[in-house]
Protein backbone atom coordinates (compact mmCIF):
# COMPACT_ATOMS: atom_id res chain seq x y z
CA UNK A 1 0.00 0.00 0.00
CA UNK A 2 1.69 3.37 -1.24
CA UNK A 3 1.45 6.11 1.00
CA UNK A 4 0.29 8.64 -1.20
CA UNK A 5 -3.08 7.68 -3.11
CA UNK A 6 -4.10 8.13 -6.19
CA UNK A 7 -6.57 7.14 -8.25
CA UNK A 8 -5.97 4.42 -10.52
CA UNK A 9 -6.86 5.91 -13.52
CA UNK A 10 -8.05 8.90 -15.32
CA UNK A 11 -9.43 10.16 -18.86
CA UNK A 12 -9.72 12.70 -21.06
CA UNK A 13 -10.72 13.30 -24.53
CA UNK A 14 -8.18 15.53 -26.86
CA UNK A 15 -8.37 19.29 -26.11
CA UNK A 16 -9.72 18.84 -22.41
CA UNK A 17 -7.95 19.50 -19.21
CA UNK A 18 -7.99 16.82 -16.76
CA UNK A 19 -7.12 16.90 -12.71
CA UNK A 20 -5.55 14.03 -10.55
CA UNK A 21 -5.18 14.15 -6.74
CA UNK A 22 -2.60 13.03 -4.16
CA UNK A 23 -4.34 12.25 -1.02
CA UNK A 24 -1.57 12.46 2.14
CA UNK A 25 -1.46 13.37 5.41
CA UNK A 26 -0.20 16.12 7.81
CA UNK A 27 2.68 14.58 7.66
CA UNK A 28 3.36 14.84 4.44
CA UNK A 29 1.56 16.70 1.89
CA UNK A 30 -0.01 18.98 4.21
CA UNK A 31 2.97 20.12 5.98
CA UNK A 32 5.96 20.55 3.29
CA UNK A 33 6.06 22.30 0.11
CA UNK A 34 8.30 19.40 -1.61
CA UNK A 35 5.66 17.49 -3.71
CA UNK A 36 6.62 16.63 -6.80
CA UNK A 37 4.78 15.20 -10.07
CA UNK A 38 6.57 12.21 -12.35
CA UNK A 39 5.39 10.98 -16.00
CA UNK A 40 6.05 7.46 -17.32
CA UNK A 41 5.94 6.45 -20.45
CA UNK A 42 5.70 2.43 -21.06
CA UNK A 43 9.19 1.11 -20.50
CA UNK A 44 10.99 4.21 -20.30
CA UNK A 45 12.27 6.62 -16.95
CA UNK A 46 10.07 8.98 -15.15
CA UNK A 47 10.18 11.87 -16.00
CA UNK A 48 9.54 15.27 -13.58
CA UNK A 49 6.81 17.54 -14.19
CA UNK A 50 6.33 19.29 -11.75
CA UNK A 51 8.38 20.32 -8.20
CA UNK A 52 7.66 22.00 -5.01
CA UNK A 53 4.00 22.04 -5.39
CA UNK A 54 3.82 24.27 -8.95
CA UNK A 55 7.16 24.88 -10.16
CA UNK A 56 7.49 23.63 -13.57
CA UNK A 57 11.01 22.26 -14.76
CA UNK A 58 12.36 23.97 -17.83
CA UNK A 59 10.67 22.17 -20.90
CA UNK A 60 7.71 21.06 -19.94
CA UNK A 61 4.38 22.59 -21.07
CA UNK A 62 2.73 25.11 -19.44
CA UNK A 63 -0.07 22.75 -20.05
CA UNK A 64 1.15 20.98 -16.88
CA UNK A 65 0.01 22.87 -13.76
CA UNK A 66 0.33 21.56 -9.99
CA UNK A 67 -1.51 22.93 -6.79
CA UNK A 68 -1.79 21.81 -3.23
CA UNK A 69 -5.24 22.38 -0.83
CA UNK A 70 -4.06 21.14 2.66
CA UNK A 71 -3.43 17.24 2.63
CA UNK A 72 -4.14 16.98 -1.37
CA UNK A 73 -2.05 18.06 -3.99
CA UNK A 74 -3.12 17.79 -7.90
CA UNK A 75 -1.53 17.72 -11.04
CA UNK A 76 -3.98 19.41 -14.23
CA UNK A 77 -3.33 18.74 -17.56
CA UNK A 78 -4.94 21.18 -19.68
CA UNK A 79 -5.49 20.74 -23.27
CA UNK A 80 -4.72 17.10 -23.48
CA UNK A 81 -2.46 15.79 -26.52
CA UNK A 82 -2.00 11.86 -27.31
CA UNK A 83 1.41 12.09 -26.09
CA UNK A 84 0.13 12.93 -22.73
CA UNK A 85 -0.96 9.12 -21.67
CA UNK A 86 1.60 7.58 -19.16
CA UNK A 87 1.20 6.87 -15.62
CA UNK A 88 1.83 10.06 -13.60
CA UNK A 89 2.98 9.35 -9.96
CA UNK A 90 2.97 12.28 -7.17
CA UNK A 91 5.75 12.27 -4.23
CA UNK A 92 6.18 14.44 -1.09
CA UNK A 93 9.05 14.65 1.60
CA UNK A 94 7.93 13.17 4.37
CA UNK A 95 10.36 14.36 7.16
CA UNK A 96 13.57 12.77 7.97
CA UNK A 97 12.15 9.39 9.03
CA UNK A 98 10.85 8.49 5.98
CA UNK A 99 12.19 10.98 3.80
CA UNK A 100 10.17 10.50 0.24
CA UNK A 101 6.83 8.58 -0.63
CA UNK A 102 5.50 7.82 -3.67
CA UNK A 103 1.37 7.37 -4.50
CA UNK A 104 0.93 4.51 -6.05
CA UNK A 105 0.20 5.67 -9.67
CA UNK A 106 -2.62 6.91 -11.57
CA UNK A 107 -2.78 5.40 -15.56
CA UNK A 108 -4.01 8.89 -17.57
CA UNK A 109 -5.85 8.00 -21.11
CA UNK A 110 -6.63 9.97 -23.95
CA UNK A 111 -9.85 8.52 -25.09
CA UNK B 1 23.56 17.36 -21.93
CA UNK B 2 23.04 15.69 -18.58
CA UNK B 3 23.34 11.91 -18.84
CA UNK B 4 22.84 9.21 -15.89
CA UNK B 5 23.92 5.47 -16.81
CA UNK B 6 22.87 2.70 -14.34
CA UNK B 7 25.48 -0.31 -14.10
CA UNK B 8 25.47 -3.48 -12.31
CA UNK B 9 22.23 -5.49 -12.38
CA UNK B 10 22.50 -8.95 -12.17
CA UNK B 11 20.44 -12.42 -10.82
CA UNK B 12 21.81 -12.81 -7.40
CA UNK B 13 20.68 -15.42 -4.68
CA UNK B 14 18.71 -14.13 -1.67
CA UNK B 15 20.87 -12.94 0.99
CA UNK B 16 23.32 -11.83 -1.77
CA UNK B 17 25.36 -8.75 -2.56
CA UNK B 18 26.01 -6.76 -5.18
CA UNK B 19 26.99 -3.39 -6.24
CA UNK B 20 24.73 -0.55 -8.34
CA UNK B 21 26.66 2.16 -9.97
CA UNK B 22 25.92 5.49 -11.88
CA UNK B 23 28.02 7.43 -13.69
CA UNK B 24 27.06 10.96 -14.47
CA UNK B 25 28.13 13.66 -16.86
CA UNK B 26 26.88 17.16 -18.07
CA UNK B 27 27.22 18.93 -14.54
CA UNK B 28 28.70 19.59 -11.37
CA UNK B 29 28.28 16.17 -9.65
CA UNK B 30 29.73 17.47 -6.43
CA UNK B 31 27.33 20.11 -6.18
CA UNK B 32 23.82 18.36 -5.86
CA UNK B 33 22.12 15.38 -3.76
CA UNK B 34 21.34 11.73 -5.58
CA UNK B 35 18.79 9.72 -5.22
CA UNK B 36 18.26 5.65 -5.80
CA UNK B 37 14.48 5.05 -6.43
CA UNK B 38 13.68 1.56 -7.43
CA UNK B 39 10.46 -0.01 -9.18
CA UNK B 40 9.21 -3.78 -9.07
CA UNK B 41 8.08 -5.56 -11.82
CA UNK B 42 4.21 -4.33 -13.04
CA UNK B 43 4.67 -2.05 -9.94
CA UNK B 44 4.81 1.80 -8.73
CA UNK B 45 7.99 4.00 -7.49
CA UNK B 46 9.73 3.27 -4.05
CA UNK B 47 12.78 5.89 -2.52
CA UNK B 48 15.20 4.20 -1.53
CA UNK B 49 17.73 6.33 -0.57
CA UNK B 50 19.62 10.08 -1.00
CA UNK B 51 23.18 11.22 -0.68
CA UNK B 52 24.29 14.83 -0.33
CA UNK B 53 26.49 16.83 -2.63
CA UNK B 54 29.38 16.03 -0.36
CA UNK B 55 28.61 12.71 0.76
CA UNK B 56 27.89 13.97 4.70
CA UNK B 57 24.30 13.32 4.92
CA UNK B 58 22.82 9.66 3.84
CA UNK B 59 19.60 8.61 4.09
CA UNK B 60 17.45 5.66 3.71
CA UNK B 61 14.01 3.99 3.50
CA UNK B 62 13.11 1.57 6.22
CA UNK B 63 12.61 -1.10 4.19
CA UNK B 64 16.38 -1.09 2.92
CA UNK B 65 17.97 0.59 6.19
CA UNK B 66 20.61 -1.30 7.54
CA UNK B 67 21.38 -3.31 4.51
CA UNK B 68 22.05 -1.04 1.54
CA UNK B 69 24.35 1.34 1.55
CA UNK B 70 24.97 4.96 -0.38
CA UNK B 71 28.04 6.49 -1.18
CA UNK B 72 29.71 8.53 -3.93
CA UNK B 73 33.33 9.64 -5.41
CA UNK B 74 32.64 13.13 -6.92
CA UNK B 75 36.40 12.81 -7.97
CA UNK B 76 34.83 9.77 -10.34
CA UNK B 77 31.02 11.72 -10.93
CA UNK B 78 29.95 8.73 -9.47
CA UNK B 79 27.48 7.30 -7.59
CA UNK B 80 27.06 3.74 -5.84
CA UNK B 81 24.49 1.76 -3.98
CA UNK B 82 25.78 -1.31 -1.93
CA UNK B 83 23.16 -4.04 -1.86
CA UNK B 84 23.47 -7.00 0.75
CA UNK B 85 21.18 -9.04 2.79
CA UNK B 86 19.06 -9.50 -0.72
CA UNK B 87 15.57 -10.54 -0.35
CA UNK B 88 13.37 -11.51 -3.44
CA UNK B 89 11.57 -8.45 -2.41
CA UNK B 90 14.21 -6.19 -3.54
CA UNK B 91 13.69 -7.68 -7.15
CA UNK B 92 13.36 -4.42 -8.99
CA UNK B 93 14.53 -1.67 -11.73
CA UNK B 94 16.61 0.70 -9.82
CA UNK B 95 17.33 4.18 -11.04
CA UNK B 96 19.43 6.93 -10.35
CA UNK B 97 18.40 11.18 -9.80
CA UNK B 98 19.52 14.19 -9.65
CA UNK B 99 18.33 16.80 -7.04
CA UNK B 100 17.16 19.75 -9.60
CA UNK B 101 18.98 22.63 -8.00
CA UNK B 102 22.24 22.24 -5.78
CA UNK B 103 23.07 22.05 -2.11
CA UNK B 104 19.29 20.58 -1.47
CA UNK B 105 19.12 17.72 0.66
CA UNK B 106 15.28 16.91 -0.38
CA UNK B 107 12.91 18.34 -3.07
CA UNK B 108 12.47 15.94 -6.65
CA UNK B 109 13.99 13.94 -8.43
CA UNK B 110 14.74 15.81 -11.34
CA UNK B 111 16.56 13.89 -14.04
CA UNK B 112 16.86 9.90 -14.02
CA UNK B 113 19.32 7.47 -15.78
CA UNK B 114 17.32 4.18 -17.78
CA UNK B 115 17.62 2.15 -14.32
CA UNK B 116 19.55 -1.47 -14.10
CA UNK B 117 17.72 -4.53 -13.08
CA UNK B 118 18.06 -6.20 -9.83
CA UNK B 119 16.33 -9.94 -9.89
CA UNK B 120 16.95 -11.71 -6.71
CA UNK B 121 16.06 -15.31 -7.01
CA UNK B 122 16.77 -18.47 -6.07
Amino acid sequence: QSALTQPPSASGSPGQSVTISCTGTSSDVGSYKYVSWYQQHPGKAPKLMIYEVSKRPSGVPDRFSGSKSGNTASLTVSGLQAEDEADYYCSSYAGSNNLGVFGGGTKLTVL
Amino acid sequence: EVQLVESGGVVVQPGGSLRLSCAVSGFTFGDYTMHWVRQAPGQGLEWVSLISWDGRTTLYAGSVKGRFTISRDNDRNSLYLQLNSLRTEDTALYYCAKEPGPHYIYSAMAVWGQGTTVTVSS
